[in-house]
Order: structure tokens, then sequence, then C-alpha cells
């Protein structure tokens, strides 16, 4: 019962290189979101994607590319890192149908440290 | 721009004490309300969560409130245990179709003394 997977769980990159958050669920749950948590500042959501093939910023996207390969997978692409982005994201799905209620299930995290 | 905040940013408890942990919004359009809790190093897991309509939810231990009209919820643990420490966190969703985004409080980070 794998629920929500992100890879890698550590991450150290040097200021300007590039990497990808990798994420995906086995609920299939149409919508999935990525967040970002920092001391003081909670969650914020960075992308969303409400159903496969879209989507949508979040209120901190700069800095950041996503892409829905398919209805499992939504990944995460920091394309020239920077210390700022030093944070811990989180990846979450949820099924997004009448019934559901929205409930948002959530990986483990990806701790990202850029020196 | 709806803001939510958690007061207090900690607490401390003996076990065995019943305890109450605020939630506060400011737009009262919601869709609904989620408490979470999430240990140290891990990620956030759903705990209670209330639709706009509903007064309140229980589980277990755990009873969430929800007064739209005046912005609060409340969740409220009963008989703590030290394996109740962790940290909580509100989030509520806009209303409408489509409206999937939360917007979290910054928690408030429990310790339940032995």
């Amino acid at each position: 019962n794998a629920g929500v997977t992100q890879t890698p769980k550590f991450q150290v990159l040097k200021t300007g290189q590039s990497m990808t958050l990798q994420c995906a669920q086995d609920m299939n749950h149409n919508s999935m979101y990525w967040y970002r948590q920092d001391p003081g500042m909670g969650l914020r959501l960075i992308y969303y994607s409400a159903s496969e093939g879209t989507t949508d910023k979040g209120e901190v996207p700069n800095g950041y590319n996503v892409s829905r390969l398919n209805k499992r997978e939504f990944s995460l692409r920091l394309e020239s890192a920077a210390p700022s982005q030093t944070s811990v994201y989180f990846c979450a799905s949820s099924a997004n149908e009448p019934t559901a209620k929205n409930i948002q299930y959530f990986g483990a995290g990806t701790r990202l440290s850029v020196l | 721009k709806q803001e939510v905040t958690q007061i207090p940013a900690a607490l401390s408890v003996p076990e065995g004490e019943n305890l109450v942990l605020n939630c506060s919004f400011t737009d009262s359009a919601i869709y609904n309300l989620q408490w979470f809790r999430q240990d140290p190093g891990k990620g956030l897991t759903s705990l209670l969560l209330i639709q706009s309509s509903q007064r309140e939810q229980t589980s277990g231990r755990l009873n969430a409130s929800l007064d739209k009209s005046s912005g609060r919820s409340t969740l409220y643990i009963a008989a703590s245990q030290p394996g109740d420490s962790a940290t909580y966190l509100c989030a509520v969703r806009p209303p409408g179709a489509g409206s999937y985004q939360l917007t979290f409080g910054k928690g408030t980070k429990l310790s339940v003394i032995p």
C-alpha cells in the first residue's frame, strides 16, 4: 500500500545545478500537488495538476517547472537551483470526486539543500 | 487572500490532559477544513475533514469543530498520550468547482510529557 511515493528523499545541489523531483501515486487520483515547507512559513503550494494533462501555478511557482507525465506521475523540475530553494518538498494527491471531499494524501518529502 | 492562523505555535501538556488546538481563517467562504498531523521528518496525515455545512467531526479521541461564520475551528484531543506529540496543521479549501488548493496554517507543535 504505497500511496504517494517521492524520490529522492534527500538531495544536495550546488547553485545553478538542475534536478527533477519525482512523485508517483497509486490511488488512481485525478489531482496532484507540489508544496514546499519552510520554517516559519508553513506549506506553500508551488504547482498543481487538477487532472491529467493540466497544470496550474500555485502561490510560489517562480524557479520551478512541472510535468504531469500521466495520471500516476507528477514531476517538479528546478532548472537552475538557488539557495532560496533549500526546503522540504512534498507531493500530494487527491481524488476530487464529489464523494471524496478532496482529502489530500502526502508523500514523505524530499529534503533539498542548495549550496 | 485567505490567511490561516494557528495559536499557539507550541504547546506542552502532561499526559492525560485534555487539550484544544485553535485555527482561525480570514475568509469564511470555504468549502471544507482539514486537520493534519505531521511527525518529525515525515509527511502529513489527514486526521479529520469538516465540510462547510457541518459543525463537527469525531474520530476516536479527536473532535474537530467548525464555526464558519466566525472563521474558527478547534481540534480537541481527549486524554492526551505521548504518541500524540506531533505538529498539527489546519488547512482550508476555497469554494467552487475546480478549487482544490489548500491554504495551510503554520501549525501547532504539541508535546505530551509522560
